[in-house]
Formats: C-alpha cells, structure tokens, sequence
C-alpha cells in the first residue's frame, strides 16, 4: 500500500532554513500530486503547498515568499524548504498525497505520520 | 482565503449516541468539502470527501451531506474508536483551509 514518511531535523535555529523530505513507497511520485501541511497549536491545519512532478507547484500566499517544494524521482522523494524560520513556524509538518477524486474534488487522502520541528536558537 | 467555522468547538458523547457536526464556509464552495478524523499523535484521516461520499475502508456510520455554505458529518451509534477531533477541509479556492475541528470526547 501507499505509505508516506517525513524526515529531517526536529530543531531549526531562527532565521535558519527548514528542510523536509517525504519518502513514498508503494506508488511512483510521478503518477500523483503531493502536499505539505502543518499543524500548530496556534493556527490549527495549514495547507503549505503542492507539487505536481512536472515542476508544477501552488503554494499558500502566507507563506509562498519562503517556501520552495521539489521533488526527486531517482528516490521517489519530494522535499520542502522553508527559508527565515521564526519561532511561528514551529509546528508538525505532515506530508500527503493530494487526490482528485472522481468528482474532481481535490483531498489529503494519505498521510504521513507527521514530524516535529522546533525553531528555536 | 476561505474561511471555515465548524460547531460545536467541543462536544461530549456516550458509545451509541448520534453526531452531528457542521461545518460552514464564509463563501459557496459547492461540493468542495472533505472531512477529516484525528486522534492524539496522530496524522488526520480522510472519512469523507467531495462532501458526501465515503473513503475506502471507513465505516458506514460515518457520512456527510451539504452543499455551498452549509455542510454536516454525522456519526451514527458513536463507537469507542471515534473519539478524536474532526476537521472539515475546502478545496474549492487556493489555499485550501480547514475548519478549526470539533472536538469529541466522553
């Protein structure tokens, strides 16, 4: 089955950049779009951004300024950066499949198990 | 951006009660609207997309209905395994946005 994985360092130092990998097994990147979220006590769930493996990204406004998203089919993997972290940014960042379902309504329908990062000096 | 409310914040439930949480858009999204469940330390879970239709491996007593600014996911005969806090998500306008989720608990 399809499973997704989230990794990278838990604690980032302020003005630093973040940097995520999602590792997918059980389905070729290629075939699908795929989305970042994060969840703060603060704001609740935030839509980051996604990427389609043609290069195509969409990005939240809020935060489209520091975020880059790539991805590498070689590893079947697909990345996040975020760039002058603050203390706002800490937060568990989820990966996710980003799916249209036959109506063509987009959803999250996998997840991965979600990492914590910590902005902090 | 949308702006997705969702009521009750917090609810408390008995095994085999009957749920109804709503979720409410500040603008016409149509069909655009997914559900979500999400237990403590926990990734969310996909229950109900397209506002009404059931993900794969989801039990029947969960389902949705609704349309354009008002949407409801009910839970029938409430089981131990449904205590978690549910989110509704649209995707009809860039960025998506979730409600701020409703909290179940005994």
């Amino acid at each position: 089955q399809v499973q997704l994985q989230e990794s990278g360092p838990g604690l980032v130092k302020p003005s630093e950049t973040l940097s995520l990998t999602c590792t997918v097994s059980g389905v070729s990147i290629s075939s699908y779009y795929w989305s970042w979220i994060r969840q703060s006590a603060g704001k609740g769930l935030e839509w980051i951004g996604r990427i389609v493996i043609s290069g195509s990204t969409n990005y939240n406004p809020s935060l489209k300024s520091r975020v880059a998203m790539s991805a590498d089919t070689s590893k079947n993997q697909f990345s996040l950066k975020l760039t002058s972290v603050t203390a706002a940014d800490t937060a568990v960042y989820y990966c996710a499949r980003w799916f249209a379902s036959e109506s063509d309504v987009y959803d999250c329908d996998i997840w991965g198990q979600g990492t914590m990062v910590t902005v902090s000096p | 951006d949308i702006h997705m409310t969702q009521s009750p914040s917090s609810l408390s439930a008995s095994v085999g009660d009957r749920l109804t949480i709503t979720c409410r858009p500040n603008q016409n999204i149509y069909n655009y609207l997914n559900w979500y469940q999400q237990k403590p330390g926990k990734a969310p879970r996909l229950l109900i997309y397209a506002a009404s239709s059931l993900q794969s491996g989801v039990p029947s007593r969960f389902s949705g209905s609704g349309s354009g600014t008002d949407f409801t996911l009910t839970i029938t005969s409430l089981q131990p395994e449904d205590f978690a806090t549910y989110y509704c998500q649209q995707t009809f306008s860039s960025p998506p946005t979730f409600g701020p989720g409703t909290k179940v608990d005994i």
